[in-house]
């Protein structure tokens, strides 16, 4: 099946640094890719959906400003915490769907999430 | 988007059959039920999908009533290894080149022990 890469796969930053999270579509391309968080023990949120070579689309209550999130190529979606906060730690996972299968199973695939430690 | 409700959390013996129901009252005509596994510091990852009556993998069945208000993961023999949260999920799958926004509930996490 198709695989989705993120990366780094864990980081740890001091307050008001930017972190960049990247993802990839490792065997298709993908148009649309998604942005969740997940606190622990908690469900994931949905953030963004990246939209390659347009503007990504924000769920409501997630900062634009602060969620930068940059997809220039049908394989790559980039999300960039600015000015990061202790509040920002969290699991964060992209997912992805390959438009060749026809499979259900490839209705979306998730990324191994990258976790993200503010101190 | 139909809203899911799940039990919270499960418990089981390694061996035994689990069933985790899933509601969703206000489904619409077009969404499908599909189920997602998640280990702790993964993302996740597809199980099962149906739309009605019964569906079954090589890892799973869903038992979908006539009514679609709620469905049944079935898990047969489940080990230690399917200790996870499970998610269920009602929406429209994709059948264009763009993939559907996925809206998670809250899960249902699965202990199993010895």
């Amino acid at each position: 099946g198709a695989v989705v890469s993120q990366h780094p796969s864990w980081v740890i930053c001091k307050s008001g640094t930017s972190v960049k999270i990247e993802c990839r579509s490792l065997d298709f391309q993908a148009t649309t890719m998604f942005w969740y968080r997940q606190f622990p023990k908690q469900s994931l949120m949905l953030m963004a959906t990246s939209n390659e070579g347009s503007k990504a689309t924000y769920e409501q209550g997630v900062e634009k400003d602060k969620f930068l999130i940059n997809h220039a190529s049908l394989t790559l979606s980039t999300l960039t915490v600015t000015s990061a906060h202790p509040e920002d730690s969290s699991f964060y996972i992209c997912s992805a769907r390959d438009p060749t299968s026809g499979r259900m199973e490839d209705e979306q695939f998730f990324g191994p999430g990258t976790r993200l430690t503010v101190l | 988007l139909a809203k899911t409700t799940q039990p919270i959390s499960m418990d089981s013996y390694e061996g035994q059959e689990v069933n985790i129901t899933c509601s969703h009252n206000n489904i619409a005509t077009n969404d499908y039920i599909t189920w997602y596994q998640q280990f702790p510091s993964q993302g996740p990852r597809f199980i099962i999908q149906g739309y009605k009556t019964k569906v079954t993998n090589e890892v799973a069945s869903l038992f979908i009533p006539a009514d679609r208000k709620s469905s049944t993961l079935s898990l047969p023999r489940v080990s230690l290894s399917d200790t996870a949260v499970y998610y269920c999920l009602v929406g429209v799958p994709s059948n264009t080149g763009t993939a559907s926004k996925l809206t998670f509930g809250t899960g249902t996490r699965l202990q199993v022990t010895l």
